[in-house]
């Protein structure tokens, strides 16, 4: 069974370029989180989604930052127009349900470098 | 205010001695669950322990338990016979059942086990 997919694991763009970060979540999971962890900090949550769906964006910076995840395929945050603030480690998570003892399984994380 | 507070940014700890990594949380819902992950060099988050806030006895899985002071709002993972292995970034989260979706975490603590 295989565990959440991020790819790639290592992205360096230039300032001003775009960075697509693909999540493929853990089979029959239809819950996907995308986290950013900055440098010395914790995970910080971004967005939430289900198939179609964005249902909580709250973390999601207002500008440059969109997400998806379509029904065919894997879940998708698309940076434009990258600045070296947006150098971090990106994570994403897939759950079967949202009950509450569900946890969330993590993928491995892309960290992307802005140069 | 800080949804959890980390306040040990490192610790070191000799290889079979017994560890315990702080953690308190802040909220105002009744019904949450607290998480441990583990983060090595490698950069993956891995699972390690859950409590539910109704539980009522402390959560253990092999080597890891979880001290859970509800009144306290702490939640303090104890490792036990500390290996090498152990060395790593750890991580606090909880998880707010009445708003849902996201994690919140810690700015983690930073673990070094000593041969």
């Amino acid at each position: 069974n295989a565990g959440v997919m991020q790819n790639p694991r290592h992205l360096v763009r230039r300032r001003g370029q775009e960075a697509r970060l693909r999540c493929s979540p853990m089979k029959g999971h239809s819950h996907v989180y995308w986290y950013r962890q900055l440098p010395e900090e914790g995970l910080k949550f971004m967005v939430y989604l289900q198939k179609e769906n964005i249902i909580d964006e709250s973390g999601m910076p207002k500008e440059r930052f969109s997400a998806e995840f379509p029904n065919e395929g894997p879940s998708i945050l698309r940076i434009q127009q990258v600045v070296r603030g947006d150098s971090a480690a990106y994570f994403c998570a897939s759950s079967l349900s949202t009950g509450p003892e569900r946890e969330q399984y993590f993928g491995p994380g892309t960290r992307l470098t802005v140069t | 205010a800080q949804k959890i507070t980390q306040t040990q940014p490192g610790m070191f700890v000799q290889e079979k001695e017994a560890v315990t990594l702080d953690c308190t949380y802040d909220t105002s819902d009744p019904s949450y669950g607290l998480f441990w992950y583990k983060q090595p060099s490698s950069g993956e988050m891995i699972f390690l322990i859950y409590q539910g806030s109704y539980d009522q006895q402390n959560a253990t899985e092999g080597r890891y338990s979880l001290n859970f002071q509800k009144a306290r709002k702490s939640a303090n993972l104890v490792i036990s016979a500390s290996q090498l292995g152990d060395s790593a970034m750890y991580f606090c989260a909880m998880r707010e059942f009445n708003t849902g979706n996201q994690f919140y975490f810690g700015t983690g603590t930073s673990l070094t086990v000593i041969p």
